[in-house]
């Protein structure tokens, strides 16, 4: 079935280093991925996306890895900043389903100074 | 995201009482959707709603009712609340012509069912 999951429930990083977060996803037909962040209070807010043609996608120090063979999502933040504390989540469409999401269960993210 | 606003914020009821919690865009986007999310697991989705005539059924809709009263406005009902009731709940829309084709959410209702 469709589903969505994380390998690490926390990561503690320091300032100033990189984090890699990691996704596993079930469904092979899921043709759009999205991270999210959740601060503390907040609703989650879009971060980066990237569709199932493509492996790599990087923003404004933030980059997409997508694994199509393994089934695998991973978001690196270059540089992460106490500002990066907060809980990410992945999330999948399955292409056939609109626009519904389903969403891992969320890594936390602890930036140390 | 101040353009989708929950109301209300925080909430504690008894079991057994009906409650709504209410949920307006001023996006104008068509697509409008509730989660509810529980510490340690991703948002759940409860119902959603493609434009003002539709309404279907996320993957966990027992207990929940919904109300898609305008292009702007989405109502979500817990009938007679019980107590694993219990968590965060988030609205969103999302409009499929727009890139990224993401959903944008609202700040949340805390619900605490006794």
């Amino acid at each position: 079935g469709e589903s969505v999951g994380l390998h690490l429930p926390t990561l503690s990083v320091q300032e100033g280093d990189n984090s890699i977060i990691n996704c596993a996803y079930s469904n092979s037909a899921s043709d759009y991925f999205i991270w999210y962040k959740q601060e503390s209070g907040k609703g989650p807010q879009f971060i980066i996306d990237i569709r199932s043609n493509m492996d790599k996608r990087q923003g404004q120090r933030v980059t997409v890895l997508l694994n199509k063979t393994v089934k695998h999502l991973s978001l690196q933040i270059a540089a992460t900043q106490p500002g990066d504390s907060a809980v990410y989540f992945c999330a999948e469409r399955l292409g056939a389903a609109g626009n519904k999401l389903t969403f891992g269960g969320g890594t936390r993210v602890l930036v140390k100074p | 995201d101040a353009d989708v606003t929950q109301t209300p914020r925080n909430r504690i009821t008894k079991t057994g009482k009906r409650i709504m919690l209410e949920c307006s865009q001023t996006k104008g986007h068509d697509r409008m959707y509730w989660y509810r999310q529980d510490p340690g697991l991703g948002l759940r989705l409860i119902y959603y709603s493609f434009d003002v005539k539709d309404i279907n059924k996320g993957e966990i809709s027992d207990g929940y009712s919904v109300s898609r009263q305008a292009q702007a406005k989405f109502s979500l009902s817990l009938e007679s609340a019980i107590p694993n009731q219990t968590a965060l709940y988030f609205c969103a829309t999302s409009d499929p012509r727009l890139v990224p084709e993401t959903q944008y959410f609202g700040p949340g209702t805390r619900l605490l069912v006794l």
